[in-house]
């Protein structure tokens, strides 16, 4: 079945980066996009950006340009998330999720990684 | 604050039938049919319940439904259960420049 397993928790300091990997296994890797979404302790979802693992074509969102770096190995199905430039207000669960379509992206997310946590503190 | 506008609460009791409202804008519900809804449990990762606004993904039970008028999609379920206690989220294609907006979340309170 497809699966999602992402790498553990973290902890960083403010100012330092992040990378979180999110290894796929049960289908194509090349043949649907990647997500990552992002939750703050009690709080909503947040859509960061998507990587196209075929083309290694990216699409962030707005808040996240200039400190978000997505990047894959396709010779080991992982998906990678870098985020730079910590600050507080980044603690938060990291999720990477599979597009629900073959080669295209419509903002429908399945199946999810089981997350990661990432704590920034001092 | 989020872009799209869910009720912080809802609750019902077993058997019972519950609607979740998701109102956004002439820029992303209103334009798109690419509404999707997810399902979250503590400590767990959300899981697809809804896609395209009215699809429910195999394995979902025929219980949740979803629909969409104008720019408010809703999410129903019928014949509630106590596993439904939950929260859940709306999410929804933005357009080209703002391309994916969340709802702030529901929490599914099974009396």
């Amino acid at each position: 079945q497809v699966q999602l397993v992402q790498s553990g928790a973290e902890v960083k300091k403010p100012g330092a980066s992040v990378k979180v990997s999110c290894q796929t296994s049960g289908y194509i890797f090349t043949n649907y996009y990647i997500h990552w979404v992002r939750q703050a302790p009690g709080q909503g979802l947040e859509w960061m950006g998507w990587i196209n693992p075929n083309s290694g074509g990216t699409n962030y969102a707005q808040k996240f340009q200039g400190r978000v770096t997505m990047t894959r190995d396709t010779s080991i199905s992982t998906a990678y998330m870098e985020l730079t430039r910590l600050r507080a207000d980044d603690t938060a669960v990291y999720y990477c999720a599979r597009e629900l379509w073959f080669g295209e992206w419509k903002a429908q997310f399945d199946p999810w990684g089981q997350g990661t946590l990432v704590t920034v503190s001092s | 604050q989020s872009a799209l506008t869910q009720p912080a609460s809802v609750s019902g009791s077993p058997g019972q039938s519950i609607t979740i409202s998701c109102t956004g804008t002439s820029s992303d519900v209103g334009s798109y049919n690419l509404v999707s809804w997810y399902q979250q449990h503590p400590y767990k990762a959300p899981k697809l319940m809804i896609y395209e606004g009215s699809k429910r993904p195999s394995g979902v039970s025929n219980r949740f439904s979803g629909s969409k008028s104008g720019n408010t999609a809703s999410l129903t379920i019928s014949g509630l259960q106590a596993e439904d206690e939950a929260d859940y989220y709306c999410c929804s294609y933005a357009g080209s420049s703002t391309f994916v907006v969340f709802g702030g979340g529901t929490k599914l309170t099974v009396l």
